[in-house]
């Protein structure tokens, strides 16, 4: 089955700084990459996604880019603010019955 | 406003019994999913159902059970068989396109002692 990969676990920045998370996954067949938030004690929010047929969107300050050949995909935010601290989980969708595969979490905390 | 509503948000059970989380959508959706998070673990898929009378094991099923007798609502029980059911539950929709996102209620805190 597929398998997705996420680093780095946790991330510190300071404001203003960027932030890049990325992702790994293993089977060719995933066509869908969402990136979901995850604020304390709250469910995911889908903040960004991207499908197979293309290598870039952007988002105002969130980007998403995606590489196939090397079968990953980063989560990129600039001018990050302190209400960007959250948990970032990224996630590979197959293209058969819309089961979804995430990633471990990446706890980011931007420090004012 | 359209969204997925998860009640209660927490959840107190002894050992030995059982306990139904609600799973409530006003979206649509013709899918709908149950993940269970730990720390550190990620989103684990526990049952997931794609039309009505119709539900299929995730990853982490023994010791789940599910129905789903409405397109609207997608109960959990966590049975007695579950042998480490503390953990915060989040029930998620979908539409049954490829490439449609999942939509996720805000969860439910449940702890088992």
């Amino acid at each position: 089955g597929e398998n997705v990969e996420q680093h780095p676990s946790t991330l510190s920045v300071q404001e203003g700084d960027s932030a890049v998370i990325k992702c790994t996954y293993s089977d060719s067949a995933s066509n869908y990459f969402p990136w979901y938030k995850q604020e304390l004690g709250k469910g995911p929010q889908l903040i960004i996604d991207i499908r197979s047929n293309v290598g870039e969107k952007k988002d105002q300050r969130i980007a998403v880019t995606l590489n196939k050949t090397a079968k990953h995909f980063s989560l990129h935010i600039t001018e990050t603010q302190p209400e960007d601290s959250a948990v970032y989980f990224c996630a590979a969708s197959l293209n058969t019955g819309n089961q979804f595969y995430f990633g471990t979490g990446t706890s980011l905390t931007v420090i004012p | 406003d359209g969204g997925i509503t998860q009640s209660p948000k927490y959840l107190f059970r002894k050992e030995g019994q059982n306990v139904t989380l609600s799973c409530e959508q006003n979206l649509n959706h013709d899918a709908m999913y149950w993940y269970r998070q730990d720390p550190g673990q990620g989103l684990r898929l526990i049952y997931y159902s794609q039309i009505v009378n119709d539900f299929q094991k995730g990853d982490i099923a023994e010791g789940y059970s599910v129905s789903r007798e409405k397109k609207e609502s997608f109960p959990l029980t966590v049975t007695s068989a579950q042998k480490n059911p503390t953990a915060f539950y989040l029930c998620a929709s979908s539409q049954q396109r490829d490439g449609s996102p999942l939509h996720f209620g805000n969860g439910t805190r449940l702890t088992v002692t």
